[in-house]
């Protein structure tokens, strides 16, 4: 069964700490993404990567990074976490058409 | 640039009603179209697509959709609902061909079905 595992389903952080949202998929799945989904503006993509140590940039990625070291694992920074980053962050991976998604981190920045 | 729409935020209906969600997606060359349900507490999970072939495409869980290209729309629907379909679903549009390509979100439409 496809399988696609987030770090942490709940998190606090303080305004300027840098938190790593991580992700890994076992479906040897060659792209992987990062969104962030908030109530009426349903999903938006941050960034997504093709290919190990390749990335590029989403609709979003003002105040976010990425790192894809390995083929399985998609980690997502937030370099100096503000308050407005507080949101649900999703990760998803695919080799075809169809995205499948992780469970979801709810981050929350005080 | 490509957008997806979905007319309504939010959908209240009785259970055993039929029910229709809306999605619009701006025109393209070639679209292949999704939509994905999110359970409370849960992340996404597929529900249908349209690739090709027949305008009409059954999902899980009795949904289907009707991809049409003149309107361009892409409409679930589901002739009897039951409480446990209480959920949001997202219509999602995918530019052409090949493995790479990112998926555009509408912004979620909120189901709730009362008993």
């Amino acid at each position: 069964d496809v399988k696609v595992t987030q770090s942490s389903r709940y998190l606090v952080k303080r305004t300027g700490e840098k938190v790593f949202l991580e992700c890994v998929q076992d479906m040897d799945h060659e792209n992987m993404f990062w969104y962030r989904q908030d109530p009426g503006l349903g999903l938006r993509l941050i960034y997504f990567s093709y290919d190990v140590k390749m990335k590029e940039k989403g609709d979003i990625p003002e105040g976010y990074s990425v790192s894809r070291e390995k083929k399985e694992r998609f980690s997502l920074i937030l370099e100096s976490a503000s308050t407005n980053q507080t949101s649900m962050y999703l990760c998803a991976s695919t080799t075809g058409t169809s995205l499948f998604f992780g469970p979801g981190t709810r981050l929350t920045v005080l | 640039a490509q957008s997806v729409t979905q007319l309504d935020s939010q959908v209240p209906v009785f259970e055993e009603a039929p029910v229709e969600l809306r999605c619009n997606y701006s025109s393209s060359v070639s679209v292949y179209l999704f939509w994905y349900v999110q359970y409370p507490n849960q992340g996404l999970q597929l529900l249908l697509k349209y690739l090709s072939g027949s305008t009409l495409v059954k999902g899980i869980n009795g949904f289907e959709a009707e991809f049409n290209k003149s309107q361009t729309s892409f409409h679930l629907r589901k002739p009897s609902v039951h409480i446990s379909d209480t959920a949001e679903y997202f219509c999602a549009v995918k530019h052409g061909s090949g493995n790479t390509g990112k998926l555009i979100f509408g912004q979620g439409t909120t189901l709730q079905v009362k008993p």
